[in-house]
């Protein structure tokens, strides 16, 4: 069975700091992943996408960037962090590219930023 | 371009009542329509998705149908539970997904 991790599960940062918010997926080779970002009591944003190792294409960064340096590994990360960006991060995965496939979600990771 | 639909939120019902959350979609192409259903701090999770027109998808008491005429996708439940009250976003995908803006659901014992 395929699993997805997310780490840290909370940060209280301060703006203008620097952020890296981490994902893994287990149990599955070459999946899709994704990075979604979700304001308090707002709809899910697509940021990023991913389909292979090295590749990563945005949506809407937010001032954000992310990267793939594994297979199973999906960064989101900023050198300066504005107020805007507190929030729910959710990193997701799907099964193949095609754009039909079922998107599994992690258990997300809450920022605050003050 | 590409949108989805939802009834605004929220919606408070009591315990044993009935449920429609409309979704409506656009799209010039041909999507798979998926609901996701969110509890409290924890990241959505699939309740079912239908990749044919006119095909009607269920999951845990709830189903939704297919109408490509109507470009529609309404959950419906016929008894709604305490343990229901989540966020359920509609979504359509086709080479990339769309969300809509979610529903929260509040059910009251």
């Amino acid at each position: 069975a395929q699993t997805i991790h997310q780490w840290p599960v909370a940060e209280i940062k301060a703006v203008g700091s620097p952020l890296s918010l981490g994902c893994t997926i287990k149990g599955k080779s070459s999946p899709n992943l994704y990075w979604y970002w979700q304001a308090t009591g707002g709809t899910l944003q697509q940021l990023f996408y991913s389909i292979t190792v090295g590749q990563v294409e945005s949506v809407v960064q937010l001032n954000l960037s992310a990267s793939r340096p594994k297979d199973d590994q999906f960064i989101l990360s900023t050198e300066k962090l504005l107020l805007s960006h507190s929030g729910f991060y959710l990193c997701a995965w799907s099964p193949g590219l095609g754009g039909q496939d079922t998107q599994y979600f992690g258990p997300g990771t809450r920022l605050l930023v003050l | 371009g590409d949108s989805v639909t939802q009834t605004e939120g929220p919606v408070t019902l009591s315990e044993g009542t009935s449920l429609t959350v409309n979704c409506s979609y656009e799209t010039k192409q041909y999507p798979t329509l998926f609901w996701y259903v969110q509890y409290p701090g924890e990241g959505p999770q699939l309740l079912f998705k239908v990749p044919k027109a006119n095909e009607k998808g269920s999951n845990r008491g709830f189903e939704a149908t297919y109408n490509k005429e109507a470009t529609s996708f309404h959950l419906q439940k016929a008894s709604v539970q305490e343990s229901d009250s989540a966020v359920y976003y509609c979504a359509h995908s086709n080479n990339r997904i769309f969300f809509g803006d979610g529903t929260q659901l509040v059910v009251k014992p």
